[in-house]
């Protein structure tokens, strides 16, 4: 179990450039989350997959987001013609569903990967 | 809709005991959970709630009242390492879980 591993940790990007990060969640979990976090703030969820179906995006985000997850396993958050306050810490977060008894559901994080536009 | 209110920040000394509280209003709730974030790092996972009542765990305890849309987060014997972002994140019968902006806990000498 090598954990949830997101590339690339830091992007430094020009505002209106399009930018990808991706996601290798924990192998056996099939829910994958990713949330945007600015300074002061909890994580703002943005988008989930459960296998390869994306199962809900968050209203807030505007169409210039999408996110993938085409075969169940890794996923990638695009963010095309950005804007400076696309700047955030990016986070992805994995986990089995919940099945009582046996687990909680709970998130595991990967490091982030942070976005400054210019 | 989810909304979830949680201090903003608390203080308390090495040794005490703090109480951090959350209320929520949350469309399909099916849990509670506490996650423990330090600057600089990710969040990790500190307790889950189901059912109404008090689950211990170590110096950590969390409760959940679910008639009354409230949990608190309590820590014992606090340690200066224990100064952290607590956030309270509410999880649905959908599998989606939403976080609160987090409690600043300073812990002093």
């Amino acid at each position: 179990d090598t954990g949830v591993s997101q590339d690339p940790r830091h992007k430094i990007t020009k505002r209106g450039q399009n930018v990808t990060f991706r996601c290798d969640p924990i192998s056996e979990h099939n829910r994958l989350y990713w949330y945007r976090q600015t300074l002061g703030q909890g994580p703002e969820f943005l988008t989930y997959f459960q296998n390869e179906a994306q199962l809900e995006k968050s209203r807030l985000l505007s169409d210039r987001f999408s996110a993938e997850r085409p075969k169940g396993s890794f996923s990638t958050l695009e963010i095309q013609r950005t804007e400076q306050g696309d700047s955030a810490m990016y986070l992805c977060a994995s986990s089995r569903a919940v099945v009582a008894g046996e687990n909680t559901g709970e998130l595991f994080f990967g490091e982030g990967s942070r976005l400054t536009v210019l | 809709g989810q909304n979830i209110d949680q201090p903003t920040e608390m203080t308390a000394t090495e040794g005490a005991i703090v109480q951090i509280n959350c209320t929520y209003q949350t469309s399909g709730f099916n849990g509670l959970f506490w996650y423990q974030q330090h600057a600089g790092e990710a969040p990790t996972f500190l307790s889950y709630n189901v059912l109404d009542g008090l689950e211990e765990k170590g110096r950590f305890s969390s409760f959940l009242s679910r008639s009354k849309g409230y949990s608190y987060l309590l820590l014992k014997e606090l340690q200066m390492k224990d100064s952290a972002s607590y956030l309270c994140v509410t999880y649905t019968n959908a599998g989606k879980s939403t976080f609160g902006d987090g409690t600043t806990l300073t812990v002093k000498p």
